[in-house]
């Protein structure tokens, strides 16, 4: 299996525009997770589906975040209007019994 | 709320023993987690242990648990170089996986 596959690697944006980050899980998991690392937060959980439904969207900071997940092999997360503090890595991960993490997306807000 | 702490760094020699310790508070916590994240990389899962296990082995990887006073230690033997990375211990409640709480990582660096 390829693993969990995360677009883009490596995004750098103005401050303003809208970002989609794209998630395709492992073929058969059935819960799907994004977090967000940096250095000053570490790792958070922002949101995390469930044979594709939210069930808990908790962390996710505000109302600019959102995310989804229209079927089992793909789900994203959107940030419109970017702001500077958005750059961090952002992982998406999916698991069956244990989680498998992504490569992340490197997001620069600029 | 939960609440999962790690030193920040930790320097050893290679073919040294490394132990990384990490302190939780959430006395539910029912699975502990360790995670490596090599630069640029997403999160490994290295290894985990229920809470009601003291010590799990795994080839190179020991896990140790001490449940009385929240504290759960990796002890990663002969350490390679190679082993250079974040490790990230991780606590999760009853039905596993679900709301993983991460700490915040300890820096291992490995000299020749």
């Amino acid at each position: 299996d390829a693993g969990v596959i995360q677009s883009p690697r490596h995004e750098v944006t103005e401050m303003g525009q809208e970002v989609t980050l794209r998630c395709k899980p492992i073929s058969g998991h059935d819960y799907l997770f994004w977090y967000r690392q940096t250095m000053m937060r570490g790792l958070e959980l922002l949101i995390y589906f469930n044979n594709n439904v939210p069930i808990d969207d908790s962390g996710m900071p505000e109302d600019r975040f959102s995310a989804k997940m229209p079927n089992a092999s793909f789900s994203t997360l959107k940030i419109q209007p970017s702001e500077p503090r958005d750059s961090a890595v952002y992982f998406c991960a999916s698991a069956l019994n244990t989680i498998y993490f992504g490569e992340g997306s490197w997001l620069t807000v600029v | 709320g939960e609440d999962v702490e790690q030193s920040l760094f930790l320097s050893v020699r290679e073919g040294d023993s490394s132990v990384i310790n990490c302190t939780y508070t959430d006395s539910s916590s029912t699975y502990l987690y360790w995670y490596k994240q090599e630069p640029g990389a997403g999160l490994q899962l290295l290894t985990y242990i229920f809470s009601n296990m003291d010590m799990k082995q795994d080839q190179r990887l020991t896990v140790l648990l001490n449940k009385k006073d929240k504290h759960l230690s990796l002890r990663i033997a002969d350490t390679q170089t190679g082993d250079s990375a974040i490790y990230f211990c991780a606590e999760s409640q009853n039905t596993g996986f679900q709301k993983l709480v991460f700490g915040t990582g300890t820096r291992l660096l490995v000299s020749p």
